[in-house]
């Protein structure tokens, strides 16, 4: 059963760059696209990116000047780089799988809270 | 890209019937049957409920069903029930190979 968990630093100072980790375990990981998305309290979810394992991505236009997203086949890992950030990325991230034809995200992790903070 | 536009709220008694609604453009729901529906209960992750329009994975009840029109995807929940009760949102793939959600709507079971 493929599981996949977020992690890195909770708290983030203002103008610095966040960053998180997402493990991928169980599964396969070459065949799949994986994505983050974030989601401000109390507010909805919003896609950020994705990556293929070849390393091919994609980014929301909203966020593609300040994002980087980057992939690690040989630890089954995906990571996420903000730069700049301010209190509106303050946020739940999650890590989820993209299935290659439908791009459903069929599995999620569990979310980490980044705040950032003045 | 603009979030795609779902009613905030819908609410419906146990046993009812409701439909949640899921407008975007002919870049993205218009152009692909690639919309997916996730079910979120308070504090919890999205779970994936419906994609490619139409279809559920394995263990979703066939209480929840999904359709398109046009620009316009639907998700019903015949049947409703408590646990039902959630935020659920729309997502789509697009014509610049991104990806887009709703802005969710909240179901509340009276």
């Amino acid at each position: 059963q493929v599981q996949l968990r977020e992690s890195g630093p909770g708290l983030v100072k203002s103008s610095e760059t966040l960053s998180l980790t997402c493990t991928v375990s169980g599964g396969s990981f070459s065949t799949y696209y994986w994505s983050w998305i974030r989601q401000p309290p109390g507010k909805g979810l919003e896609w950020i990116g994705y990556i293929y394992s070849s390393g091919s991505t994609a980014y929301n236009p909203s966020l593609k000047s300040r994002v980087t997203v980057s992939v690690d086949t040989s630890t089954n890992q995906f990571s996420l780089k903000l730069n700049s950030v301010t209190a509106a990325d303050t946020a739940v991230y999650y890590c989820a799988r993209i299935h290659p034809y439908h791009y459903g995200m069929d599995v999620w992790g569990q979310g980490t809270t980044v705040t950032v903070s003045s | 890209q603009s979030a795609l536009t779902q009613p905030p709220s819908v609410s419906g008694s146990p046993g009812q019937s409701v439909t949640i609604s899921c407008t975007g453009t002919s870049s993205d729901v218009g152009s692909y049957n690639r919309v997916s529906w996730y079910q979120q209960p308070p504090g919890t992750a999205p779970k994936l409920i419906i994609f490619e329009v139409t279809n559920r994975p394995s263990g979703v009840p066939d209480r929840f069903s999904g359709s398109k029109s046009g620009n316009t995807a639907s998700l019903t929940i015949s049947g409703l029930q408590a646990e039902d009760e959630a935020d659920y949102y729309c997502s789509s793939y697009t014509t610049s190979s991104t990806l887009i959600f709703g802005g969710g709507t909240k179901v509340t079971v009276l």
